[in-house]
């Protein structure tokens, strides 16, 4: 069975500081992709980012990035000098690499940046 | 640009009522998913389907039936609505390829039931 834990429900930072939103999945599977959205509070789900678990680079994005730790199942988030504008929920996701299966989904993190 | 919709950001329905939720995608997308959304339960799969007139139960389908008659559209019905089907609902999509798809997703319809 295939399961993502985002441990955290809610987080509270002041503009500008960093943050890191833990996600940790298990699967059987040997090859899989992890995924992270994006909800803000419009409510669409804004896709940022897809990584198969043959990739184990990290990659960064503006003022994201993500660390992906096969050894410890984990494919943490980091916003770096955060603002106002990246308070959302997040999700993060999981699905094996091979076949047509839907998404599971952690249940999210909701950040709350304070001016 | 992918593009989904849903057919109403927000909507208010009686106990009792028959409700029907509609998500379009322009993309050409085979794959088509309902997922309801409450606090602290996260994001849960009501129904997909990957082709038309195909349909596949989720986590939590009862009180729940859907139609995919064209390929763009993929409706959900509450036959009966209730009030613990009051929720966020949110529609998504992604090409037949499935798993290194992204999964594309509508603006969400918030439901109260009264």
């Amino acid at each position: 069975a295939q399961k993502v834990t985002q441990a955290q429900t809610e987080i509270s930072v002041v503009e500008k500081e960093d943050v890191t939103l833990d996600c940790v999945y298990e699967t059987r599977d040997t090859t899989y992709y992890l995924f992270w959205y994006k909800q803000p509070p419009s409510g669409e789900l804004v896709f940022l980012i897809r990584r198969n678990s043959f990739d184990e680079q990290n990659e960064i994005s503006g003022r994201y990035s993500w660390n992906f730790q096969k050894s410890t199942s984990s494919f943490n988030f980091t916003i770096t000098a955060s603002q106002v504008v990246d308070s959302a929920v997040y999700f993060c996701a999981l699905s094996p690499f091979a076949g047509n299966t839907p998404l599971v989904f952690g249940k999210g993190t909701r950040l709350s940046v304070i001016a | 640009d992918v593009k989904v919709t849903q057919s109403s950001r927000y909507l208010v329905k009686r106990t009792g009522e028959k409700v029907f939720l509609e998500c379009v995608q322009d993309m050409d997308h085979e794959n088509m998913f309902w997922y309801r959304q409450d606090p602290g339960l996260g994001l849960r799969l009501i129904y997909f389907s990957y082709d038309v007139k195909m349909k596949e139960k989720g986590d939590i389908p009862e009180g729940y039936s859907v139609s995919r008659e064209k390929k763009e559209r993929f409706s959900l019905i509450l036959e009966s609505a209730s009030t613990n089907q009051t929720s966020m609902y949110l529609c998504a999509s992604t090409k037949r390829e499935g798993n290194q798809e992204t999964q594309y997703f509508g603006p969400g319809t918030r439901l109260l039931v009264l």
